[in-house]
């Protein structure tokens, strides 16, 4: 069964500065989908970016870019350039090819600190 | 493009009764999913509709169960409520059942049972 780990249950970061958040996977499928969502206080689960298995280019979305590492079974946020309105849990999911069940790291608590 | 809705809000309901949420996709999305959100096991996958059909269910009691309308239109349903169903329900929808397709959430319903 496919699961997915973020060991880091809290993180801050400072104003305009750059933070990552960490999750691994594991999987015996070859070709999956991997996601950040981003779920406010107000509880409405938000999708931040998305990043096929098949591509190796890391995806990218304004301030938003991902570490993807198909071996090491990795896939990492870095969020820069910081805002206050990014405090939030952050959540890592996993899809694969042949399901639509997402599969849900328990989450990172991300303070934002002016 | 409205985005995924859901009702009620909240719902405070008593042991041994029994409850509907319902789920409104965003127009267009044929497969909804629901999950099922509590602080100890996180985000679990309860089950997928798509074309009025169930795809695929996790790993949950028969006390939950739904069913999706020929609008895409989603209800899930639970029976004998106890403790531990408190909990926040999301609902997300997809354009199709495709690998590709990206889930969008809903605000949730938030359930206590007392």
């Amino acid at each position: 069964a496919q699961t997915v780990t973020q060991s880091q249950p809290e993180m801050s970061v400072q104003e305009a500065e750059t933070v990552t958040l960490s999750c691994t996977y594991d999987t015996s499928e070859s070709d999956y989908y991997l996601f950040w969502y981003k779920q406010p206080p107000s509880r409405q689960m938000i999708l931040v970016i998305r990043q096929e298995a098949y591509k190796q280019q890391n995806a990218t979305e304004n301030r938003f870019s991902v570490n993807f590492q198909k071996a090491a079974k990795s896939f990492s946020l870095k969020i820069s350039d910081s805002q206050l309105g990014d405090a939030a849990m952050y959540f890592c999911a996993y899809k694969g090819r042949n399901n639509n069940d997402m599969r849900f790291g328990a989450g990172t608590r991300l303070t934002v600190k002016p | 493009k409205a985005g995924v809705t859901q009702t009620p809000r909240y719902l405070i309901k008593t042991r041994g009764q029994q409850v509907t949420l319902s789920c409104s996709p965003i127009s267009g999305h044929r497969s909804v999913s629901w999950y099922q959100q509590t602080p100890g096991q996180g985000l679990q996958f309860l089950f997928e509709y798509f074309s009025e059909t169930q795809r695929n269910k996790g790993n949950f009691p028969g006390r939950f169960s739904g069913r999706q309308f020929s609008n895409s239109r989603s209800e899930m349903n639970v029976s004998t409520l106890e403790l531990g169903d408190s909990a926040l329900y999301l609902c997300a929808s997809s354009l199709e059942r495709h690998s590709t397709d990206t889930q969008y959430f809903g605000p949730g319903t938030r359930l206590t049972v007392l």
